[in-house]
């Protein structure tokens, strides 16, 4: 089954306790990016990579950082995490063979600094 | 840059009626796709409907359908015969058919909040 498998999907955490959200898919896609959805902003691009140690700046990209060491997978390293931070997090995967083919979503992940 | 926007951040209608909601974009390019995610109180992200903006027919899907107005920049949501499963926040969201740096971003809206009346 196709899948994209975020964890954790729910943190509790303290401002400046450093952490991680992982991402990983099992479809061999190229594509992978990490989206933060706010209430009446909609969902936002944080970062993205195109593929092995290819990865580029979406809109909101202060206060994160990325890697992309494997093809599966594309963590989200929160270095020193403030509550402005506290958010819904999505990743993303799609094959990098044009902009018509279907990206698929994670589960999302519930992030919480206090 | 490329916006999208959802001027009705709820909407409510009876069960077995007919709702409409609303999209427009800003764009300078002429190639894109534009799509309608729902996202339930689960809060995955699911794919309702696609339109590629050089097809003039609007995209159906059973019970949703679009009525694109490329001119107008509008991308509007139907759904007819609402069901109790149709309630969720719906996102309206572009994305270029020739991304730039091949960044397949998809940029959306803030949402419309879907509630259906029993």
């Amino acid at each position: 089954e196709a899948q994209v498998t975020q964890n954790p999907r729910y943190l509790i955490t303290v401002t400046g306790k450093k952490l991680t959200v992982t991402c990983s898919q099992n479809m061999n896609h190229e594509y992978m990016s990490w989206y933060r959805q706010d209430p009446g902003l909609g969902l936002r691009q944080i970062y993205y990579s195109m593929n092995v140690e290819v990865t580029d700046k979406g809109d909101v990209p202060e206060g994160y950082k990325v890697s992309r060491k494997e093809k599966r997978n594309f963590p989200l390293i929160l270095e020193s995490p403030s509550p402005n931070q506290t958010s819904l997090y999505f990743c993303a995967s799609a094959i990098d063979r044009g902009a018509g083919n279907t990206i698929y979503f994670g589960e999302g992940s519930w992030l919480t600094v206090v | 840059a490329q916006t999208v926007t959802q001027s009705q951040p709820e909407m409510s209608v009876q069960e077995a009626e007919t709702v409409t909601l609303s999209c427009t974009y800003d764009t300078s390019e002429s190639d894109y796709y534009l799509f309608w995610y729902k996202q339930p109180p689960s809060r995955q992200m699911i794919l309702v409907i696609r339109q590629e903006a050089y097809k003039q027919q609007n995209a159906t899907e059973n019970r949703f359908s679009v009525n694109f107005q490329k001119a107008a920049k509008s991308f509007s949501l139907k759904i007819s015969d609402s069901q109790l499963g149709d309630a969720a926040m719906y996102f309206c969201a572009y994305r270029s058919q020739y991304p730039y740096f091949g960044n397949e971003k998809l940029t959306f809206g803030t949402g419309t909040r879907l509630t259906i009346i029993p």
